[in-house]
């Protein structure tokens, strides 16, 4: 089974609007670590935010924000007041407790339209 | 702080030859991981390690050898190349994950510090 799961290959946002990108994770640990990374048309990947499996709120970091839905098993990426420098590919990813790999998603291509 | 650098960040080969990519951290980091990027198919790992001297195979290790003689290098070789391993490779370091005690032992303090990518065509 897929351990973690991006089910949307490609989205557009328009400019300045909010836009979710889905991520849904599987695991039997209850300490786990989730993250998300962008990786912009030059390849580098950039970490964005970090959403930890006893965290009491939804991380946020400026304009990301994580929507944390620990029962659903979702830890969907909000990016608010979409900018053109967004446009790129979005990975969700999970550690879980000791254990030293990291599970990557197949990625989103987000594409912000002027 | 350079953070993950990786050499080379182009190469073509031909088909049977064999080469060296090297992945240097100077973050003090005890993990280090080898990934591979295909269209379509995220981030996949080839090889890891948790400490100097110590290295485990990922999820696609097949064709690929790694070695971990410094704390701050991680060598990822290709013995006979084929066009299969044309790809963009990525080397990332990590602080070690605690586990002890009832503290969560995964935090931001987790997070993967990647290179630039090395990208490899094998004709």
């Amino acid at each position: 089974a897929q351990k973690i799961t991006q089910t949307q290959p490609g989205m557009f946002v328009q400019e300045k609007e909010a836009v979710t990108l889905d991520c849904t994770y599987d695991t039997s640990d209850p300490s786990y670590g989730l993250f998300w990374y962008k990786q912009p048309s030059s390849g580098e990947m950039i970490f964005l935010i970090y959403q930890g499996s006893y965290d009491q709120q939804n991380a946020t970091e400026g304009r990301y924000s994580l929507n944390f839905q620990k029962a659903r098993k979702s830890a969907n990426l909000v990016i608010s007041a979409s900018q053109l420098g967004d446009s790129a590919m979005y990975f969700c990813a999970m550690r879980e407790r000791g254990y030293q790999k990291v599970t990557f998603g197949t990625g989103t291509k987000l594409q912000v339209i002027p | 702080n350079a953070g993950v650098t990786q050499t080379p960040k182009f190469r073509v080969l031909k088909t049977g030859q064999s080469m060296t990519l090297l992945c240097a951290q100077d973050m003090n980091h005890e993990y280090m991981y080898w990934y591979r990027q295909d269209p379509g198919m995220g981030l996949r790992l080839i090889h890891y390690s948790v400490g100097e001297g110590t290295t485990a195979k990922g999820e696609v290790p097949d064709g690929y050898n790694v070695s971990r003689l410094k704390k701050q290098n991680f060598l990822l070789g290709l013995e006979s190349a084929a066009p299969s391993q044309t790809s963009v490779y990525f080397c990332a370091s990590s602080y070690k994950a605690s586990g002890s005690g009832t503290r969560p032992p995964v935090s931001s303090y987790n997070e993967q510090f990647f290179g630039p990518g090395t990208r490899l065509t094998v004709l």
